[in-house]
């Protein structure tokens, strides 16, 4: 079975560092581009960034380039997505979603169940 | 950067009865269009993909349609599992492959 599982809840405070994972079971995963999407509490989904854990290649949205970094180990099959300095804004549902195809233009198939951050002081 | 804006907000439907929901472009995206379903507390779920394929396992009763700008998503049959809210994305054009606010579907 094709599964993205990931890390737990996390309660931060500002300016604190974070580093949360993806790991992905049942199919090759350095092949497929792995995503990520915030949703704040209440709020819409929102495209973050994307990484191919082949070589690597990241793209991020606009709106988050500088503010997170992604990454991957394909020697474990995981993905990350980490934070330097957390700010109260970064309070949210995170989700990290797999392409369902081998192209880098493609729908997010198979999600994981979701990371919450919270942040507050 | 394409913004996607979905349409309407809010939209109340009968059980049984017909939901129609929409979604447009700023700028042709083919048919490089996805809807997800987002039911309380779970993760989102793929339901059509390339504007009218359906996921794996998704109801005959979904259907989608459109290209370039315009696109829909039709219910045929509203049921009460159907209850959630719907978005759109585009993935023509990155980054982002940006996705619309959302339509929230409740039974009127």
């Amino acid at each position: 079975e094709v599964q993205l599982v990931q890390s737990g809840a996390a309660v931060k405070k500002p300016g604190e560092s974070l580093k949360i994972s993806c790991k992905a079971s049942g199919y090759d995963f350095p092949i497929y581009w792995i995503g990520w999407v915030r949703q704040m509490p209440g709020k819409g989904l929102e495209w973050m960034g994307i990484i191919y854990p082949g070589d690597g290649d990241t793209r991020y949205s606009p709106s988050f380039q500088g503010q997170v970094t992604m990454s991957a180990d394909t020697s474990i099959s995981t993905a990350y997505l980490q934070w330097s300095s957390l700010k109260a804004s970064d309070t949210a549902m995170y989700y990290c979603a797999r392409h369902m195809g081998l192209s880098r233009r493609g729908a997010f198939e198979i999600w994981g169940q979701g990371t919450m951050v919270s942040v507050s002081s | 950067e394409i913004v996607m804006t979905q349409s309407p907000a809010t939209l109340s439907v009968s059980l049984g009865e017909k939901a129609t929901l929409s979604c447009r472009a700023s700028q042709n995206v083919a048919s490089d269009l996805a809807w997800f379903q987002q039911r309380p507390g779970q993760a989102p779920r793929l339901l059509m993909y390339d504007a009218s394929t359906r996921a794996t396992g998704i109801p005959a009763r979904f259907s989608g349609s459109g290209s370039g700008t315009e696109f829909t998503l039709t219910i045929s049959r509203l049921q009460s599992e159907d209850i959630a809210v719907y978005y759109c994305q585009q993935y023509n054009d990155w980054p982002p492959y940006s996705f619309g606010q959302g339509t929230k579907l409740e039974i009127k």
